[in-house]
């Protein structure tokens, strides 16, 4: 069955950096788009980032262009998220989701949370 | 940004009862090459992440009961639980994917009344 686990967050002071990680087991994660999506304690939700299946195409969402760096590892079936310069604005629980190309999201980590807070 | 405005915000029905979520783009999500409507929902219960119940906008996901169903056109589109059930409380989100800048809607909440 499809797995994401999601690990790497924390309690982080403004202006630090995080790396989130997000092992996936299950199918065959070269195969498939993966995102980031976040969720601010009782906020809705928020599209971060997606990466191609190959990692060639790259997309980010304004809040964070410049800031953060999706990545991939096809080999070690891993998703990352670097986040630099991180302000209480990023405090949420991160997701990653398995894309269908780059439609819907089909399936969803537990999440993990960010708290930036000095 | 497309912007994905839901209505209402919350909404209390009674067990066995209609529920209706509305969604509205603010441009079209309908792709004309292909009349695909590039629109999603997802149900996300306390505590849980997000599941994926339909997309194209009316597909339900493999699994989801047909109790959900999706409707819309270009800019439009709703989430009918035809009959409300217990385990159907939950904050309910569209999403748009006809833009590489992902959009959901504020999320509805659905409660029994």
């Amino acid at each position: 069955q499809v797995q994401l686990v999601e690990s790497g967050g924390g309690l982080v002071k403004p202006g630090g950096s995080l790396r989130l990680s997000c092992a996936a087991s299950g199918f065959t994660f070269s195969d498939y788009y993966m995102s980031w999506i976040r969720q601010a304690p009782g906020k809705g939700l928020e599209w971060v980032s997606y990466i191609s299946s190959g990692g060639s195409t790259i997309n980010y969402a304004d809040s964070v262009k410049g800031r953060f760096t999706i990545s991939r590892d096809n080999s070690k079936n891993t998703l990352y998220l670097q986040m630099n310069s991180l302000t209480d604005d990023d405090t949420a629980v991160y997701y990653c989701a398995r894309g269908r190309g780059t439609s819907c999201l089909d399936y969803w980590g537990q999440g993990t949370l960010v708290s930036v807070s000095s | 940004d497309i912007v994905m405005t839901q209505s209402p915000d919350s909404l209390a029905v009674s067990l066995g009862e209609r529920a209706t979520i509305n969604c509205k783009s603010s441009q079209s999500v309908l792709y004309k090459s292909n009349n695909k409507k590039y629109l999603a929902w997802y149900q996300q219960k306390a505590g849980q992440p997000p599941k994926l119940l339909i997309y194209w906008a009316s597909t339900r996901e493999s699994g989801v009961p047909d109790r959900f169903s999706g409707s819309g056109s270009g800019t439009d589109f709703t989430l009918t639980i035809s009959s409300l059930q217990a385990e159907d409380v939950a904050v309910y989100y569209c999403q748009q994917y006809y833009s590489t800048a992902v959009t959901f809607g504020q999320g509805t909440k659905v409660e029994i009344k």
